[in-house]
C-alpha cells in the first residue's frame, strides 16, 4: 500500500494568494483528518471527515480555511487568502474506521511558507 | 475535555542509555492512549497504544509504555536507545465514543554517541 499521499510536499507563496493542499487517503479507509503543526501550538486538528462528510470542523481557524472531500479517495484543504501566520506543516491522516481505538496513518505533510 | 501534558520538551541521552518520556493526561471518562513518533521531515507513525487489558504495552523498536490510571500517566520507556531513535515523540489520548485524538506538545529525544 502506498500510504497516505499528500501534495505538494513544499509550497512557497505570497501573502494574499490562494493555496490548495491535496490528500489521498489509504484505499478503504473511511475517516480522514487534517492537522496543522507549528512550533508554538504543536499539532492541531483542523477538520475530520467520515465517509466524505465533515463531522467536526471546530478546529478550522477562520473563514479563510475550507476543506472538501468530494470522494473517498481525495480531499483538499484550501486557504484563501493566505497570510504569513498560516506558515506551518499540514498533515493529512486516515483511519480504517471511525472508532476511537483506530490507528491514524499520517502522510508526509506539506510544508507551507507564506511570505 | 481531554488534555495531554508532556512534561519535557527535550530529552538528551547517550547511546545505549535507558530513557523515559513522560506523559500525563486528564479526562473524565475512559480513555485510550497512544504514542506516535515523528522522524525528521516525516509524518507521524504509531509506536504503541493502550486500549484495555494489561497495563504494560509493548510497541515497535523496543519501546514500551505503562498505563497508570491512579496517576493518569502513560510514560514511554526504552532500556537502551540507539542513535536512530532520535526523533520527536507525541503522546495522544482519545475518549470512548469519540474518533479524534488530542496530542501533547511532543518531546524531542536527542541521542548522542
Amino acid at each position: 500500500d502506498a500510504g497516505v499521499i499528500q501534495s505538494p510536499r513544499h509550497e512557497v507563496t505570497e501573502m494574499g494568494q490562494e493555496v490548495t493542499l491535496r490528500c489521498k487517503p489509504i484505499s478503504g479507509h473511511n475517516s480522514l483528518f487534517w492537522y496543522r503543526q507549528t512550533m508554538m501550538r504543536g499539532l492541531e486538528l483542523l477538520i475530520y471527515f467520515n465517509n466524505n462528510v465533515p463531522i467536526d470542523d471546530s478546529g478550522m481557524p477562520e473563514d479563510r480555511f475550507s476543506a472538501k472531500m468530494p470522494n473517498a479517495s481525495f480531499s483538499t484543504l484550501k486557504i484563501q487568502p493566505s497570510e504569513p501566520r498560516d506558515s506551518a506543516v499540514y498533515f493529512c491522516a486516515s483511519t480504517a474506521d471511525r472508532g476511537s481505538t483506530d490507528t491514524q496513518y499520517f502522510g508526509p505533510g506539506t510544508r507551507l511558507t507564506v511570505l | 475535555a481531554q488534555s495531554v501534558t508532556q512534561l519535557d520538551s527535550q530529552v538528551p541521552v547517550f547511546e545505549e542509555a535507558p530513557v523515559e518520556l513522560r506523559c500525563n493526561y486528564s479526562s473524565s471518562v475512559s480513555v485510550y492512549l497512544f504514542w506516535y513518533v515523528q522522524y525528521p521531515n516525516q509524518g507521524l507513525q504509531l509506536l504503541l497504544k493502550y486500549l484495555s487489558g494489561s497495563t504494560l504495552v509493548k510497541g515497535i523498536n523496543g519501546f514500551e509504555a505503562e498505563f497508570n490510571k491512579s496517576q493518569t500517566s502513560f510514560h514511554l520507556r526504552k532500556p537502551s536507545v540507539h542513535i536512530s531513535d532520535t526523533a520527536e515523540y507525541f503522546c495522544a489520548v482519545s475518549e470512548s465514543g469519540y474518533s479524534t485524538l488530542t496530542f501533547g506538545k511532543g518531546t524531542m529525544l536527542l541521542v548522542s554517541p
